[in-house]
């Protein structure tokens, strides 16, 4: 079984402008999360998408958002670009998205912003 | 989703049992202890987890409190491979968030 994917794995955008990146997950998942890693804040929770509904969300800004399309498929979206949303972001399934349901991490997109 | 406390770091012996420990004193009833793993330039990924009763896997072995409100991750032998970040997670109530944390840094010697 193929594992979650991400595209694409690395990116650099400028200050200002907008940035889609997207997650496939493990098929047979139909909850997909979303988490920023950076070296001072750690990995910090985005938000969750359960057959195509948000679930969940983590104390980000507005500028932050997501989607997941009926394949549970998932895309995360960053407007406005600001020096500080250089980050690995990271996505991850899981079958339900419960309480004991492990999550199956992509190895992330990194975005550099100038 | 109650937050854990974890070492900022530990060392090991290859081929030498580890034992990571992991603070949760608010835990509740219904939260799940999960633990992750993330080796350098990885994505994080899943080691084992329980509700109260000690839990064995191929990876690892954990260890639950009486009380629930600690856990040890056991580690029977450390390799070189095990080198990673160890994140001690809980999960469960309304938000079903996985809070992250800072984790322990484990540094196999050889």
């Amino acid at each position: 079984k193929a594992g979650v994917t991400q595209t694409p794995r690395y990116l650099i955008k400028t200050r200002g402008q907008q940035v889609t990146l997207s997650c496939s997950p493990i098929s047979g998942h139909r909850s997909v999360s979303w988490y920023q890693q950076t070296p001072g804040q750690g990995l910090q929770f985005l938000f969750e998408y359960f057959s195509e509904t948000q679930r969940n969300k983590g104390n980000f800004p507005g500028r932050f958002s997501g989607r997941q399309f009926s394949n549970s498929r998932s895309e995360m979206n960053v407007s406005t670009l600001e020096l500080g949303d250089s980050a690995l972001y990271l996505c991850a399934s899981s079958l339900g998205g419960t309480s004991y349901n492990e999550q199956f991490f992509g190895p992330g997109t990194r975005l550099t912003v100038l | 989703d109650a937050k854990t406390t974890q070492p900022n770091s530990m060392e090991s012996n290859e081929e030498e049992p580890v034992h990571l420990p992991c603070n949760h004193s608010t835990i509740s009833g219904t939260d799940y202890i999960h633990w992750y793993r993330q080796l350098p330039s990885q994505g994080p990924e899943y080691v084992i987890h329980g509700l109260t009763s000690n839990v064995n896997n191929r990876m690892a072995s954990l260890a639950i409190a009486e009380d629930r409100k600690s856990s040890t991750l056991i580690l029977h032998r450390a390799t070189l491979r095990d080198a990673a970040v160890y994140y001690c997670i809980l999960r469960g109530g309304t938000g079903n968030q996985f809070y992250f944390g800072t984790g322990t840094s484990l540094t196999v010697i050889p």
